[in-house]
């Protein structure tokens, strides 16, 4: 069954560098989304993308966070300047229909 | 926007029994409302779901309910065993062609004592 998949799936960096979150959404899918789940609570969504444009965003999605399909294939969420409180599990999910399948997450840590 | 609440957040039950996990939303607009569950260091995994336009869906050992007037809908987990022992978030979305936002619930966590 086909899947979305997420890289890297650990990351460690230090506050205020840049960091790149890649994911591989399912090929056939339309609409691209980033969730982030702060540990021990609920998962929130960031961002929604379709048609390449941004569809919808929330409040968290800041000016520090960007996303992009740069190749056809791949989905990327991109933090500017990380901050400590933006340590996470990042999920990657698509969808074409009501289910949405997440990808694994990638667990982002800003020392 | 919407708000979603879940309960019980944690919830721990003998194998065998059944396991009932209930969410209440708040945008009338809402139509399609998926249950996921969350292994540790995994990502959210679909189990079931179900549209406004249906009252209840059952597939094997899991069901959900909708109750669209009162705005509440539930899990229902029967003869549970070890492996269902997770949690489980509900959540609700308005219609997909716009692409909007899953609102996720708190989350319970589920625990099955064998």
């Amino acid at each position: 069954e086909p899947e979305v998949t997420q890289t890297p799936s650990h990351q460690v960096t230090q506050m205020g560098q840049e960091v790149i979150l890649r994911c591989v959404p399912i090929s056939n899918h339309l609409y691209f989304y980033w969730y982030r789940q702060i540990l021990g609570q609920k998962v929130e969504f960031l961002v929604s993308f379709y048609n390449n444009e941004i569809s919808e965003k929330s409040e968290i999605f800041d000016d520090q966070f960007s996303v992009e399909r740069p190749d056809g294939s791949n989905f990327t969420l991109k933090i500017r300047s990380t901050k400590l409180e933006d340590s996470a599990m990042y999920f990657c999910a698509s969808s074409i229909g009501d289910s949405s399948p997440f990808g694994e997450g990638s667990w982002l840590t800003v020392v | 926007g919407e708000n979603v609440e879940q309960h019980p957040s944690t919830l721990s039950v003998q194998e065998g029994d059944s396991a009932v996990i209930k969410c209440t939303y708040s945008d009338s607009a809402s139509n399609y409302f998926p249950w996921y569950k969350q292994e540790l260091g995994k990502g959210p995994q679909l189990i079931i779901d179900i549209r406004s336009n249906v009252g209840e869906k059952k597939d094997q050992r899991i069901a959900v309910t909708l109750n669209k007037t009162a705005k509440h809908f539930s899990l229902h987990i029967t003869e549970t065993q070890p492996e269902d022992s997770a949690v489980y978030f509900c959540a609700a979305r308005r219609d997909q062609t716009s692409g909007s936002r899953l609102t996720f619930g708190e989350g319970t966590q589920l625990t099955v004592n064998p």
